[in-house]
């Protein structure tokens, strides 16, 4: 039974270049999030998808990212033209489906996260 | 969302039991608490969740005061392996979806 599989784990790129993070969610698993954790800092959320779908991109920078969650297929977190500020660590989660009302409410099951640095 | 408060860091040694208490004054009546562990270079992982009084499964317990004002996270016998961070969250039973919201959690260091 894997769990949620991310990849690359590192990438390197030069500045300017395009990162491409991929996320493949847990079995059953419909709902994808991306989170983004830098240096000594907590995660903090870009984005929530669900098959074909951009549910809440609020955290996500309006520019040089995207996202999507085709039918087919992992995740995608596309970051282009990247800034050494981009580096960091991208996390990925998944959970079966929103708000399910039995305990726990809204667990997540993280992937290991791409480690993203930029030159 | 509520604001939660947690030590930066705390120490302790193999076999003592660790607590660590988060503050969160403003929880509202629909919000459930949740910590979750991260290893080094691994993604957070959940450990427990509750919403009031006391919640105890294998990897550890949680109390919750009558107030839930705050709460604490307690791991029995620490080992070398429960060296991480942790994180108190606080989300909205009632929400559709709940993105998870981080600080920077509680680095705790376990030596021998």
């Amino acid at each position: 039974n894997a769990g949620v599989m991310q990849n690359p784990r590192h990438l390197v790129r030069r500045r300017g270049q395009e990162a491409r993070l991929r996320c493949s969610p847990m079995k059953g698993h419909s709902h994808v999030y991306w989170y983004r954790q830098l240096p000594e800092e907590g995660l903090k959320f870009m984005v929530y998808l669900q098959k074909e779908n951009i549910i809440d991109e609020s955290g996500m920078p309006k520019e040089r990212f995207s996202a999507e969650f085709p039918k087919e297929g992992p995740s995608i977190l596309r970051i282009q033209q990247v800034v050494r500020g981009d580096s960091a660590a991208y996390f990925c989660a998944s959970s079966p489906r929103a708000g399910q009302p039995t305990l726990p409410y809204n667990e997540q099951f993280f992937g290991p996260g791409t480690r993203l640095t930029v030159l | 969302l509520a604001k939660t408060t947690q030590p930066i860091s705390m120490d302790s040694y193999e076999g003592q039991e660790v607590n660590i208490t988060c503050s969160h004054n403003n929880i509202a009546t629909n919000d459930y608490i949740t910590w979750y562990q991260q290893f080094p270079s691994q993604g957070p992982r959940f450990i427990i969740q509750g919403y009031k009084t006391k919640v105890t499964n294998e990897v550890a317990s949680l109390f919750i005061p009558a107030d839930r004002k705050s709460s604490t996270l307690s791991l029995p016998r620490v080992s070398l392996s429960d060296t991480a961070v942790y994180y108190c969250l606080v989300g909205d039973i009632d929400s559709g979806y709940s993105t998870l919201t981080f600080g920077k959690g509680t680095m705790l260091l376990v030596s021998p």
